[in-house]
């Protein structure tokens, strides 16, 4: 298995212009999220899917959108990049049913928005 | 106010020392979760617990219910302990704490 894949793992763009963050997973995972992590700061949801065909906004969703077309697949799309979205992005996915609710991370992806 | 609350910000120690990372959590967090990572790594689970204690290797667990408390031990540390060290509630969603940076000293 390899887990959960992330792509790029590092990104600059220009203030104005989109891109999308590549998130896929092979465990059959209903659940997957995309987190923000900035220095002095938790790590921030930003939009989370239960299943495919299901997502939904979490704690920082503005500027950014998803979709969840297939239950492997989770892209991060920026519609119209800012500095303030300088950050780390990271995917992670979980298994739903009874027992362990562990969470699995990529490897994340630096962005930089100048 | 953030669910989940860890100190200390920063911890340096010298190889061989006995490291305890605390975390605080309220009303609704029915597991809580303690993560690590590596400098310009990813994110690794290392425990989730609900009650009681866990140990792997030199790492220890453990949680208080009652006082919404939960403390990470590292037993003989080493330089390859040196890392950010996050714990994450469960409730509705995850609350991460902002967590802790360890540097052991050889």
């Amino acid at each position: 298995n390899a887990g959960v894949t992330q792509t790029p793992k590092f990104q600059v763009l220009k203030t104005g212009q989109s891109m999308t963050l590549q998130c896929a997973q092979d465990m059959n995972h209903e659940y997957m999220s995309w987190y923000r992590q900035d220095p002095g700061m938790g790590l921030r949801l930003i939009h989370y899917s239960v299943g495919a065909g299901i997502t939904d906004q979490g704690e920082v969703p503005n500027g950014y959108n998803v979709s969840r077309s297939t239950t492997e697949d989770f892209p991060l799309r920026l519609l119209s990049a800012a500095p303030s979205q300088t950050s780390v992005y990271f995917c992670a996915s979980r298994y739903t049913g009874t027992g362990a609710n562990v969470l699995t991370f990529g490897a994340g992806s630096r962005l930089t928005v100048l | 106010k953030n669910e989940v609350e860890q100190s200390p910000q920063n911890l340096t120690a010298q190889e061989g020392e006995f490291i305890t990372i605390n975390c605080s959590y309220s009303v609704g967090i029915s597991a809580l979760h303690w993560l690590q990572q590596h400098p310009g790594g990813g994110i690794v689970s290392l425990f989730m617990l609900s009650s009681g204690k866990k140990k792997h290797g030199r790492l220890i667990a453990t949680i208080n219910i009652q006082e919404k408390h939960s403390s990470l031990h590292i037993t003989a540390s080493h330089p390859r302990d040196s890392a950010v060290y996050i714990c994450a509630g469960t409730g509705n969603q995850f609350y991460f704490g902002t967590g802790t940076s360890l540097t052991v000293i050889p």
